[in-house]
């Protein structure tokens, strides 16, 4: 079964810093797709970015960007210049090509001190 | 983003009570899916819902849970006889053509 593991329960950095929340995921397969997903007090889940494995070039969002290393199945989210509002919990999910589940990480709470 | 709904945004019940939640998914898409997060855990997949049948469903989704699509636009998640560990919320989701799934608000189940 897959697994996503998210090391970092909190994570804080200073306001317009950048900051990045590490997964790392346990699969055999070779097709799958990766999410982040921010989740504010609202607990509304808000998809953040979403990378395919089969593409080698990082995805990227405006102040949103990964580093996925496919090898060492890591997907880790770079946030810059951080911003107030990106104050949430953080979800790393897994998703195989040939399933319909999302599998989620325990999630990594950041805070944004001004 | 895509939009998805879901009602009522807060439900409390008494243990034993059915419950049932509802959904409308982004328009004319026939897969649906939801999930639950007890408070302060991670997400969790219960069911996907393809063309008016259960495609996948986790060893949570037992015999007290169900899944329709009473009409052509809503789903619904019923919870038959509540237990104080189904208080959660419950999301549903509904994917894009590129199978992104988009999450609704959530219903926050209370079960006293």
């Amino acid at each position: 079964a897959q697994t996503v593991t998210q090391s970092q329960p909190e994570m804080s950095v200073q306001e317009a810093e950048t900051v990045t929340l590490s997964c790392t995921y346990d699969t055999s397969e070779s097709d799958y797709y990766l999410f982040w997903y921010k989740q504010p007090p609202s607990r509304q889940m808000i998809l953040v970015i979403r990378q395919e494995a089969y593409k080698q070039q990082n995805a990227t969002e405006n102040r949103f960007s990964v580093n996925f290393q496919k090898a060492a199945k890591s997907f880790s989210l770079k946030i810059s210049d951080s911003q107030l509002g990106d104050a949430a919990m953080y979800f790393c999910a897994y998703r195989s090509a040939g399933a319909q589940k999302l599998v989620f990480g325990q999630g990594t709470r950041l805070t944004i001190n001004p | 983003e895509p939009e998805v709904t879901q009602t009522p945004s807060h439900q409390v019940t008494q243990m034993g009570q059915e419950v049932i939640l509802r959904c409308v998914p982004i328009s004319n898409h026939l897969y649906f899916y939801w999930y639950r997060q007890i408070l302060g855990q991670k997400v969790e997949f219960l069911v996907s819902f393809y063309n008016n049948e259960i495609s996948e469903k986790s060893e949570i989704f037992d015999d007290q849970f169900s899944v329709e699509r009473p009409d052509g636009s809503n789903f619904t998640l019923k919870i038959r006889s509540t237990k104080l560990e189904d208080s959660a919320m419950y999301f549903c989701a509904s994917p894009d053509t590129l199978r992104t799934q988009y999450f609704g608000p959530g219903t926050r189940l209370l079960v006293l």
